[in-house]
């Protein structure tokens, strides 16, 4: 079975810094997806970004990027500029090209921005 | 397009009684996830409906199950209510399609007192 750990129950950073939040998964996999959702105060789950497993490049939205290393089955997240509104809980969650719509989801980040 | 939407958003009910979760995906999707979420637990796949049929089922007891209408509306029963099923129930919806994105609603906050 998949697993995904998030190591760091909460973070921190300053307005308009960078920060990154860090995932690894388990698989035996070699198709597959990885998702950051965002979960601020009104529980509603929000895609921040997702990558494919058989492309190499980095997925990029706009402030929000990941760095993706397939070897080392590792899925970070890199915020820059933050702001206010990035506060929310992150879920890493990894999706099998096997098994539907299904997401393993990780046990989550809190992120604080301080003004 | 209008997004996930759930019914009811807040539900309290006692042990022993059983309850009934509405979920109305993104329209043209036909796929419906279902999760709970608890702060223990975390989040966990109870279930997946695509064109009417259960294609995925997580590890959770015969007292949840589901359905899906051929309007692609979907249903999630649970049975007997224990104190533990108290939680956030989130639905998301997709095309179905393994490459696609799920879409999440704003969820239903079930209390069993």
């Amino acid at each position: 079975a998949q697993t995904v750990t998030q190591s760091q129950p909460e973070m921190s950073v300053q307005e308009a810094e960078t920060v990154t939040l860090s995932c690894t998964y388990d698989t035996s996999e070699s198709d597959y997806y990885l998702f950051w959702y965002k979960q601020p105060p009104s529980r509603q789950m929000i895609l921040v970004i997702r990558q494919e497993a058989y492309k190499q490049q980095n997925a990029t939205e706009n402030r929000f990027s990941v760095n993706f290393q397939k070897a080392a089955k590792s899925f970070s997240l890199k915020i820059s500029d933050s702001q206010l509104g990035d506060a929310a809980m992150y879920f890493c969650a990894y999706r099998s090209a096997l098994s539907g719509s299904r997401l393993t989801f990780g046990e989550g980040t809190q992120l604080t921005v301080n003004p | 397009k209008a997004g996930v939407t759930q019914t009811p958003r807040y539900l309290i009910k006692t042990r022993g009684q059983q309850v009934t979760l509405s979920c109305s995906p993104i329209s043209g999707h036909r796929s419906v996830s279902w999760y709970q979420q608890t702060p223990g637990q975390g989040l966990q796949f109870l279930f997946e409906y695509f064109s009417e049929t259960q294609r995925n089922k997580g590890n959770f007891p015969g007292r949840f199950s589901g359905r899906q209408f051929s309007n692609s509306r979907s249903e999630m029963n649970v049975s007997t209510l224990e104190l533990g099923d108290s939680a956030l129930y989130l639905c998301a919806s997709s095309s179905g399609q393994v490459q696609e994105t799920q879409y999440f609603g704003p969820g239903t906050r079930l209390l069993v007192l």
